[in-house]
């Protein structure tokens, strides 16, 4: 069964640039119609969805994010990866990955772990 | 920007039905979806369109659509049901999320 596992730096400095691997096992990241997706949690808040990658390279963005936002997709590593640049306290949440079914409600199943990115200097 | 609004909050006793609302523009017009989240887990696919209910998720969770709400239904309502839920749609070419309702057993 497909996992996903978030990894990178906890602590961010503002207007600095936010990175962020997502790791696929149990499965490959190129098999099947899927997306993958990055969608992030302030404490104590909702969700926000960032954006998603199809392992064509194709892409799609929150319009509040996409100015900042980059998401891309190495196969050969079964990883896909999220930059999201000039970062405040506002970006400060929990991040998680999610494999997306391209339907026509396009839900996402199953998601990562979550890591928490703290923005501060 | 499209948005999706649900109650913050639903108390429900244990063994009562809980429902929880999401309405949106024309959602009847598109699909929804659900996620459980318990505390400091991730979330968890319990509705997948609508009113399917993925495998592994117990037959008291259900959905439905009329209008321009979608329900998530919780028969029979367990202790371990108490988590917020969160509704999702998709409208132009964006992923949507309502703002959760958090339900309590009590």
């Amino acid at each position: 069964q497909v996992q996903l596992q978030e990894s990178g730096p906890g602590l961010v400095k503002p207007s600095q640039t936010l990175s962020l691997t997502c790791t696929v096992s149990g499965g490959s990241i190129s098999s099947g119609s899927y997306y993958w997706s990055w969608i992030r949690q302030p404490a104590g808040k909702g969700l926000e969805w960032i954006g998603r990658i199809y392992t064509s390279g194709s892409t799609n963005y929150n319009p509040s994010l996409k100015s900042r936002v980059t998401i891309s997709v190495d196969t050969s590593k079964n990883q896909f990866s999220l930059k999201l640049t000039s970062v405040t306290a506002a970006d400060t949440a929990v991040y998680y990955c999610a494999r997306g079914v391209p339907t026509v409600v396009n839900w996402f199943d199953p998601w990562g772990q979550g890591t928490l990115v703290t923005v501060s200097s | 920007s499209y948005e999706l609004t649900q109650p913050p909050s639903v108390s429900v006793s244990p063994g009562q039905t809980a429902s929880i609302t999401c309405s949106g523009d024309k959602l009847g017009h598109k699909y929804a979806c659900w996620y459980q989240q318990k505390p400091g887990q991730s979330p968890v696919l319990v509705i997948s369109q609508d009113t399917k209910r993925p495998s592994g998720i117990p037959e008291r969770f259900s959905g439905s659509t009329s209008g321009n709400t979608a329900t998530l239904t919780i028969n029979g309502t367990q202790a371990m049901d108490e988590a917020d839920y969160y509704c999702q749609a998709w409208d132009s070419s964006t992923v949507v999320f309502g703002g959760g309702t958090k339900l309590t057993v009590l």
